[in-house]
Formats: structure tokens, sequence, C-alpha cells
């Protein structure tokens, strides 16, 4: 069965310090598609990244960077030089096999980030 | 310019009670989907709709009925209210996905749904 594993229940850090959020996944399938959510305190879920099974690339967005490792099916979020604005509940997300042209997401628990001044 | 919207936002009503949460897109998204995320945040897919199709639909009681109207639109109705669906209702769309590609998918802000 697939399944999404966020250790890290809640980090507390402060300002201008480096976090990571640690991801690790389950799947049977090949190709398959990864996801990182940021739900900030007003409730929505934002959507950060996606990345395909076929591509290891790291990635780096301004202060954010994802790690992607098959080999220890991992994919974490680093967030560089941190701010207040990124206290947020973190999820990482795998998507299942396709039906049609729908998939599920599959969510991991979420990790809750408090970043201090 | 709300890609993903739904309504109402709160919600409080009494156990028994049927309600609805509205939800449109105006991505031109072909798919859309409704989770659920619990007390401890745990997010779980209950259906997904493509253009107006139902296609996935999760062991969700039959209390819970989608509707989708049109291919922008799928709205939730729920029988019969009881405590345990106190949750926030998430709805989301995803471009029509064609070949071995999966396209994102695109939440709304959440309804909190409160039942006492």
């Amino acid at each position: 069965a697939q399944k999404v594993t966020q250790a890290q229940t809640e980090i507390s850090v402060v300002e201008k310090e480096d976090v990571t959020l640690d991801c690790v996944y389950e799947t049977r399938d090949t190709t398959y598609y990864l996801f990182w959510y940021k739900q900030p305190p007003s409730g929505e879920l934002v959507f950060l990244i996606r990345r395909n099974s076929f591509d290891e690339q790291n990635e780096i967005s301004g202060r954010y960077s994802w790690n992607f490792q098959k080999s220890t099916s991992s994919f974490n979020f680093t967030i560089t030089a941190s701010q207040v604005v990124d206290s947020a509940v973190y999820f990482c997300a795998l998507s299942e096999a396709r039906v049609e042209s729908s998939y599920k997401l599959i969510f991991g628990s979420g990790t809750r980030l408090l970043v201090r001044p | 310019d709300t890609a993903v919207s739904q309504t109402p936002k709160y919600l409080v009503t009494q156990m028994g009670n049927d309600k609805s949460i509205k939800c449109e897109q105006n991505l031109g998204h072909d798919t859309m989907y409704w989770y659920k995320q619990d007390s401890k945040k745990f997010l779980k897919i209950m259906f997904s709709y493509n253009n107006k199709e139902l296609i996935i639909n999760e062991t969700v009681p039959n209390r819970f009925s989608p509707k989708s109207p049109d291919k922008a639109h799928l709205n939730l109705h729920i029988n019969s209210l009881e405590l345990g669906d106190s949750a926030v209702y998430f709805c989301a769309s995803s471009p029509r996905t064609s070949g071995s590609s999966t396209d994102t998918q695109y939440f709304g802000p959440g309804t909190r749904l409160t039942v006492l």
C-alpha cells in the first residue's frame, strides 16, 4: 500500500535558521508524483512543488529547495533563512496510480513549522 | 480571480440536519475532488469527478453525495449530519490528465463544518 511518512510532528526554529522537513514514501508504482503543500494558519492549502519519479534533480526556488532521492524513498524540503511567514503546516503527498483521469493524493500527517522572531 | 472557491467558509449546524457545500473552479479543469481534513489535520480523499462523471469513490458513508452539474462545479451534500462529520472539507481541481502525466491538484480555501 502507498504511504507517506512525515516523522517530524512539529519543528520550532528561530528566524533565519535553516530547517529541513523530512518526507519518506512507500509505493509499488514505477511512475509516481510527489508534492509538497503548505497550510498557513489561515487554513488554505497552497501548492509548492510537484516532482515526478523520473526526475531526481534537486530543485531550488528562492529560499526553498527540495532533495528527491529514490534510493531512500525520500523527498525532503529545506527552507533556508526561515522567516516568520514560513510558519505553517507542511504536507508531503504522493499520487496514487491514476484511475482514468483522476488520481488520489496520499498525504503525510504534516509537519507543523513554527518560526519564532 | 479566485481559482477554486467554496461556499460557505464556515458551517455550524445541528446533528441530523442536511447541508450542502458548493465548489466552483474557473481554471477550465476537467477533474474535481473532495477531501476531508480531520481534527488532527489528516487529509483523505473522498470523491473525484471527471467531466461530471464520478471516478473515485472512497469508503464514504452513503449520507455523503457529491453532485456535479457541470465540469466547473462539484457540490457535496451531506444528509443526517453526525458529530463525526465535523471537519474541514476541501475541494480541489486538476487539468485533464493525459498519457502518463499527472497534473497538480489546486485546492479551494476549505469549509469548516461543525456539527453540534
